[in-house]
């Protein structure tokens, strides 16, 4: 079992609709969880992060957290073109390091 | 406002052949990470510095070596490349445990 595990889509959405993009893991002792945006050929740029059970809102990003669960997940409101690219779940685990899922590329189309 | 500057931006080596790839970043981070990133893999920490003076082996550390040379910069040595390392090298840092990295841009390595 991958320590974080993300469903590499294609995740196809409208423009407008929202998006949701999930992520588990399997350390239970992980504290801190991090979204991270990553367009093609650059590097990972840190969009959002949570640290405690329940939503935490930046603009159009919400990001949820359910440790009971070991569930993260990233909703995008208002989906635009602009947002395709892929969303990479990093999570800290007890050695204080973050461990990367593979990504989800997400779609947005007009 | 640099951030995280690596160099180079694309290197192609012979098999065998050495390099290192540097690092450097101007926020005054305690901790240097990296990664290589391969299609389908993810990232995956090869080496890290949690403090200056201090490195530690991650989870793909074989045929790599690292210095802290201080506290702005974290080199990664390649002694032998092989067509194996052929990947986008990243390196990042942050402030302290539990806080987000920021990333470099990236360095594209094409072992032939």
């Amino acid at each position: 079992q991958k320590e974080v595990e993300q469903n590499s889509g294609p995740l196809s959405v409208p423009e407008g609709a929202i998006a949701s993009l999930n992520c588990t893991y399997s350390d239970r002792g992980s504290q801190s969880f991090f979204w991270y945006r990553q367009y093609s050929g650059k590097s990972p740029e840190l969009i959002m992060f949570i640290y405690s059970n329940g939503d935490k809102e930046d603009g159009r990003f919400t990001a949820q957290l359910n440790k009971a669960s070991q569930y993260v997940s990233l909703l995008i409101r208002d989906s635009q073109p602009s947002d395709s690219a892929t969303y990479l779940c990093a999570v800290t685990g007890t050695a204080s390091k973050l461990t990367f899922g593979t990504g989800t590329r997400l779609q947005v189309t007009l | 406002n640099a951030g995280v500057t690596q160099t180079p931006k694309f290197q192609v080596l012979k098999t065998g052949q050495s390099m290192t790839l540097q690092c450097a970043q101007d926020m005054n981070h305690n901790s240097m990470y990296w990664y290589r990133q391969d299609p389908g893999m993810g990232l995956r920490l090869i080496y890290y510095s949690a403090s200056e003076g201090t490195t530690d082996k991650g989870e793909v550390p074989n045929g790599y070596n690292v210095s802290r040379l201080n506290k702005r910069e974290f080199s990664l040595r390649l002694e032998s490349a092989a067509p194996s390392q052929t990947s986008v090298y990243f390196c990042a840092s942050n402030q302290n445990e539990g806080s987000g990295y920021t990333f470099g841009s990236g360095t594209r390595l094409t072992v032939v």
